[in-house]
């Protein structure tokens, strides 16, 4: 059975440009998860969606990231415009519980803005 | 002040000893104690995971939650270089309807040969 796959691996792009992070989830899975990862603090929770509804986004930064998840399956997650501080791995991780107890987490996208 | 607190290490240990990696907590509403293991440039991988207090145990790997002094451990016993990784604890409320996860910063584990 195939994890949780995050496309893609490694981006580097200039401040100001536009960026857009895929991750599939566990097929059946309908809770998916972003998180990130800022160097040298903790991984810090975006939002979970519940098939394609939002269930909780207190972790967004602000309304330069726009995540969404269509028909229930992948999910995307634009930064627009990146800024420096956007730098970070971005993590995206699924589970059949809504609490998340077993979350299966994707490899991270390495986000880096120069 | 960071809801959850971890010692980021790094912790050096010899093959064979045990291991004690432990967090601090501040919020009582949390329920779920969850333990990862992250290897370098992949994504964390989940260990084990306790309801509310008590031990639990799964081969070489013991976590422990003492809800009244708001701390939990990890135990590895007969440590392997294998088990060279960082370890996050996280924690998540089932009040707040939601799979969110607090995290540790993470403990840097050495196991040497």
């Amino acid at each position: 059975e195939a994890g949780v796959t995050q496309f893609p691996s490694h981006s580097v792009i200039e401040k100001g440009q536009t960026v857009t992070l895929r991750c599939d989830p566990i097929s059946g899975h309908d809770n998916l998860y972003w998180y990130r990862r800022v160097m040298g603090k903790e991984i810090k929770f975006l939002l979970h969606f519940v098939k394609e509804s939002k269930q909780d986004e207190s972790g967004m930064p602000n309304n330069r990231f726009l995540a969404e998840r269509t028909g229930g399956t992948y999910s995307t997650l634009k930064v627009q415009p990146a800024e420096l501080e956007d730098s970070g791995v971005y993590f995206c991780a699924s589970s059949q519980d809504l609490i998340g107890t077993e979350a299966f987490f994707g490899q991270g996208t390495r986000l880096t803005v120069v | 002040q960071k809801e959850v607190e971890q010692d980021p290490g790094p912790l050096s240990v010899p093959e064979g000893a045990i291991v004690s990696l432990n967090c601090t907590y501040s919020n009582s509403a949390f329920q779920y104690f969850m333990w990862y293991r992250q290897y370098s440039r992949k994504g964390p991988e989940l260990l084990m995971y306790t309801y509310s207090s008590g031990n639990k145990e799964d081969g070489r790997f013991t976590a422990q939650v003492d809800k009244s002094s708001k701390y939990i451990s990890l135990f590895i016993r007969d440590s392997q270089p294998s088990d060279s990784a960082t370890y996050l604890c996280a924690m998540s409320s089932r009040s707040s309807n939601t799979g969110k996860l607090i995290f540790g910063q993470g403990t840097t584990l050495q196991v040497k040969p």
